[in-house]
């Protein structure tokens, strides 16, 4: 089966520092989320991106967030300046939503961040 | 704002038990629901529902989506120790397709 891939698997920083989180979404997907859990809480919606834009945010998303899609290929996360809250694991996940399309939603394997 | 909500929030049974994790949701422009399991990182799929009262079913595990009453059920029959683990559902939204999360169940299984 297509995976989403994500890298790196873990990421320690401190605070104050710049992270980027890096996924590879499917290759034919047209939707890409970026989702994070906080150890013992649920998955918290960050961002959707669609046609090279962002198409929702959620609160959490301020401006020390910023999402990337470089290439053809590489879809990026990246956080200004980490927050001790900022650690939690971190998927990045896509999905071919569309009209008559499979909904269905792949997750990466997740970047657990530990911002010191 | 939109939600979903998990019940219950844990559940510990033996071997062998039935088990149905309730999924209910306030989702605006409702497109479809998903049920995921997470054992140690990723969520992995399960099921998607579209439509009222067509029961998918996966081996041991069956799921029905109530469109009306706005809930969806996640059985599993005959538990085993390997069906431990957190059970999430999501609501997807037309339009931004965005899969909302509830908070999970978290399922162990005792031998």
């Amino acid at each position: 089966e297509p995976e989403v891939t994500q890298t790196p698997s873990h990421q320690v920083t401190q605070m104050g520092q710049e992270v980027i989180l890096r996924c590879v979404p499917i290759s034919n997907h047209l939707y890409f989320y970026w989702y994070r859990q906080i150890l013992g809480q649920k998955v918290e919606f960050l961002v959707s991106f669609y046609n090279n834009e962002i198409s929702e945010k959620s609160e959490i998303f301020d401006d020390q967030f910023s999402v990337e899609r470089p290439d053809g290929s590489n879809f990026t996360l990246k956080i200004r300046s980490t927050k001790l809250e900022d650690s939690a694991m971190y998927f990045c996940a896509s999905s071919d939503s569309g009209f008559g399309s499979n909904e269905k939603l792949f997750f990466g394997s997740g970047t657990q961040l530990s911002v010191l | 704002e939109d939600k979903v909500v998990q019940s219950p929030l844990s559940l510990v049974v033996h071997e062998g038990d039935t088990v149905t994790l309730n999924c209910s949701y306030e989702v605006t422009n409702f497109r479809s629901l998903l049920w995921y399991k997470q054992e140690k990182k990723a969520p992995t799929f399960l099921f998607m529902l579209t439509s009222s009262g067509i029961e998918k079913k996966s081996g041991r595990l069956s799921s029905i989506l109530d469109k009306k009453e706005l809930f969806s059920i996640l059985n599993i029959t005959a538990t085993q120790t390997g069906d431990s683990a957190i059970y999430l559902c999501a609501g997807l939204t037309s339009g931004t397709y965005k899969y909302i999360f509830g908070t999970g169940t978290r399922l162990k299984v005792l031998a």
